[in-house]
């Protein structure tokens, strides 16, 4: 099976830099991904990570160590349009769907 | 281009009744998932459909059933609706199986009362 764990909740500063951390225990998956979610609308993909290692994208850097059970998404220069939730996501091997952690709410504030 | 477009984007229902909800994935993609997201939590998958066919069930009573039309569009239906089925539903297409990015729809905001 799969199990994801996200902190519920993190407040960060306008042009700050914020890690939201997720750990993981599964049997096996073929990619990580983080998507963004603002209240009330659909999740939207940010990154995918298939090899250990960081992906840099723009403001967004998404890390993963599969040794470790571990990813964790940087946001630099944090806006406040980045006040969203931050969902963590694995496919497991052999299956199609994508099982997700509960969220990450980011509150970034002035 | 249309992205992923679901069907009514809100709904108010009582228990017992049912429901049809619907999707219509990004032209040219050919797997619709279906997934309930409770307030507060990540969504759940509840379905997959590539060409017609189903490739994958969550762990959902056999209350939710789910199809794909020749379109590739999408229906998902709960029966006998219950409380705790109150959700956000969301749909989502890639073009093919495997490992593609999930393109979200907007989410049906399903209350029963």
């Amino acid at each position: 099976g799969q199990n994801i764990d996200q902190p519920t909740e993190m407040t960060a500063t306008e042009g700050a830099i914020v890690q939201i951390n997720c750990t993981y225990q599964t049997s096996g998956f073929n990619g990580l991904f983080w998507y963004q979610q603002h209240a009330g609308e659909a999740p939207t993909f940010l990154s995918y990570n298939v090899l250990d290692g960081l992906e840099e994208k723009g403001r967004f850097s998404s890390f993963l160590s599969r040794s470790k059970g571990y990813s964790y998404l940087l946001l630099k220069e944090l806006q406040m349009k980045d006040s969203a939730s931050y969902l963590c996501a694995v496919r497991p091997r052999g299956f199609q769907k994508l099982v997700f952690g509960t969220g990450t709410r980011l509150l970034v504030s002035p | 281009d249309a992205g992923v477009t679901q069907s009514p984007t809100h709904l108010i229902k009582t228990r017992g009744q049912q429901v049809t909800l619907r999707c219509s994935p990004i032209s040219g993609h050919k797997s619709v998932s279906w997934y309930q997201q409770v307030l507060g939590q990540g969504p759940q998958f509840i379905f997959q459909y590539y060409e017609k066919e189903e490739r994958g069930r969550g762990n959902f009573p056999d209350r939710f059933s789910a199809r794909q039309f020749p379109n590739y569009s999408s229906e998902l239906n709960v029966n006998a609706l219950l409380l705790g089925d109150s959700a956000l539903y969301l749909c989502a297409s890639t073009p093919l199986l495997g490992d593609y990015e999930q393109y979200f729809g907007p989410g049906t905001r399903l209350t029963v009362t």
